[in-house]
């Protein structure tokens, strides 16, 4: 069965400090990983997607990264803002027919100003 | 372009009622998903549909039936509803041709 493995499932940083978000997979023929940020009650909102052609993405003070062969990938957030408090998932394609996500239980995440 | 939207957004059912979730997507896209999340965890897939007309099974299908009847639209029954369907009910889209899938805003569902 496929799973997908976040890790810590809460992180509590004082403002300013870069951080690292974990997560781990256990099939190897991953498609692409995708980083999400949910707000609490709210719905998904798409951060980095990383195709499996490619090592990492940016976008501002994100950066995730996705190494298959030892099945990880990362969430690198820079400078972290009170603003930046929520849940971050990540979930991975490996299911070719299918083409749907496998979703870790996430990362809450919170950024003491 | 409204993106994915689902309705309605709240419901509270008790055991053994009906009822039927609606996703409508304006992008076009070929792929729609439903997920349930339940507190702690990550989505897990229900359903999802490939194309017009087209449904199929996904990790926890049990206790759901779902149609496609048009593209845009994909509806989510529940027909007879159980305390532990309980849960918040994510719908997606995405395009045959590109992996990002898109989600909509959510139903909190409540069955007592």
């Amino acid at each position: 069965k496929q799973e997908v493995t976040q890790i810590p499932a809460a992180l509590s940083v004082p403002e300013g400090e870069n951080l690292v978000l974990n997560c781990s997979f256990t099939d190897s023929a991953i498609y692409n990983l995708q980083w999400f940020r949910q707000d609490p009650g709210k719905g998904l909102t798409s951060l980095l997607l990383i195709q499996s052609s490619q090592r990492e993405q940016t976008s501002g003070r994100l950066n995730a990264s996705l190494d298959k062969s030892s099945g990880r990938s990362t969430l690198y957030i820079a400078a972290s803002q009170p603003g930046d408090s929520a849940t971050y998932l990540c979930a991975g394609d490996m299911d070719t027919g299918r083409r749907a996500l496998t979703f870790g239980s996430g990362t809450r995440l919170q950024v003491q100003p | 372009n409204a993106g994915v939207t689902q309705t309605p957004k709240f419901r509270v059912l008790k055991t053994g009622q009906s009822m039927t979730l609606l996703c409508a997507q304006d992008m076009n896209h070929e792929y729609m998903y439903w997920y349930r999340q339940d507190p702690g965890m990550g989505l897990r897939l229900i359903h999802y549909s490939v194309g017009e007309g087209t449904t199929a099974k996904g990790e926890v299908p049990d206790g759901y039936n779902v149609s496609r009847l048009k593209k845009q639209n994909f509806l989510l029954g529940l027909e007879s509803a159980a305390p532990s369907q309980t849960s918040v009910y994510f719908c997606a889209s995405r395009p045959r041709d590109r992996y990002e899938q898109y989600f909509g805003p959510g139903t909190r569902l409540t069955v007592t």
